[in-house]
């Protein structure tokens, strides 16, 4: 079945420095989703890419998805305290008959120091 | 907008016992809705497809004797986790779907359901 992978597991920062996560899909994905959960919480959805090479911007985040639409890469940039969490990537399968359903990457836990 | 309510929060219970978890789509109508379950640290790892008037779908090792699901309207959405033990305590977590729940569409998530028995 689809696997959907996430690097690094662990990502801890000093506030001010950059912070990326990456994540590959074993196959070729329809779109990918980034989703936010803070520490007790529940996941917040970022934003979806759909198409090919496609780059996306939400203030200091920055968001890729690749040409072959089986990879994907998160990027934040002068992390703030405030930036703490597990960021999860998510795809749906291209040519999936399950509506909706998302295969979930095993996320990054990012830690940022003061 | 998008809101999902889930409920209760957190439920402690005897082994042996069921219980009902509930999720709602407040201000939408949800098609479709999904049920994950949450070790600590851990991924979301989906428990089943949730659709309004049929059966649900399971996914592969995830008993459906095990955990009822019911999705009896375009808001509402249940889990019963039946005969709960240890090995079943864990967060479980739904989200949902706009209309239609087609492809592309962002899910929206409950708050959660941290679950123990003991």
């Amino acid at each position: 079945g689809q696997q959907v992978m996430q690097i690094p597991q662990y990502q801890h920062v000093q506030e001010g420095e950059d912070f990326t996560t990456y994540c590959n899909s074993s196959t070729t994905l329809s779109n990918i989703q980034w989703y936010k959960q803070r520490p007790g919480g529940h996941p917040v959805f970022l934003i979806q890419l759909v198409k090919s090479g496609e780059v996306k911007k939400q203030k200091r985040l920055t968001f890729q998805f690749g040409e072959a639409k089986k990879n994907s890469s998160l990027h934040i940039t002068a992390t703030q305290t405030t930036d703490v969490g597990t960021y999860f990537c998510a795809g749906t399968n291209a040519g999936g008959t399950s509506y909706g359903k998302l295969t979930f990457g095993q996320g990054t836990i990012l830690t940022v120091h003061p | 907008g998008a809101v999902v309510s889930q409920h209760p929060s957190w439920v402690i219970c005897k082994s042996g016992t069921s219980v009902k978890i509930e999720c709602r789509s407040l201000d939408f109508q949800a098609t479709t809705m999904f049920w994950y379950r949450q070790f600590p640290k851990q991924s979301l790892m989906l428990m089943a497809t949730s659709n309004e008037g049929s059966k649900a779908t399971y996914e592969q090792g995830v008993e459906k004797d095990k955990f009822l699901i019911n999705h009896a309207s375009l808001t509402l959405s249940t889990l019963t986790v039946t005969s709960a033990h240890p090995e079943d305590s864990s967060f479980y977590i739904c989200s949902a779907s706009g209309v239609g729940g087609r492809l592309n569409q962002p899910q929206h998530f409950g708050d959660g359901t941290r679950l123990s028995i003991l």
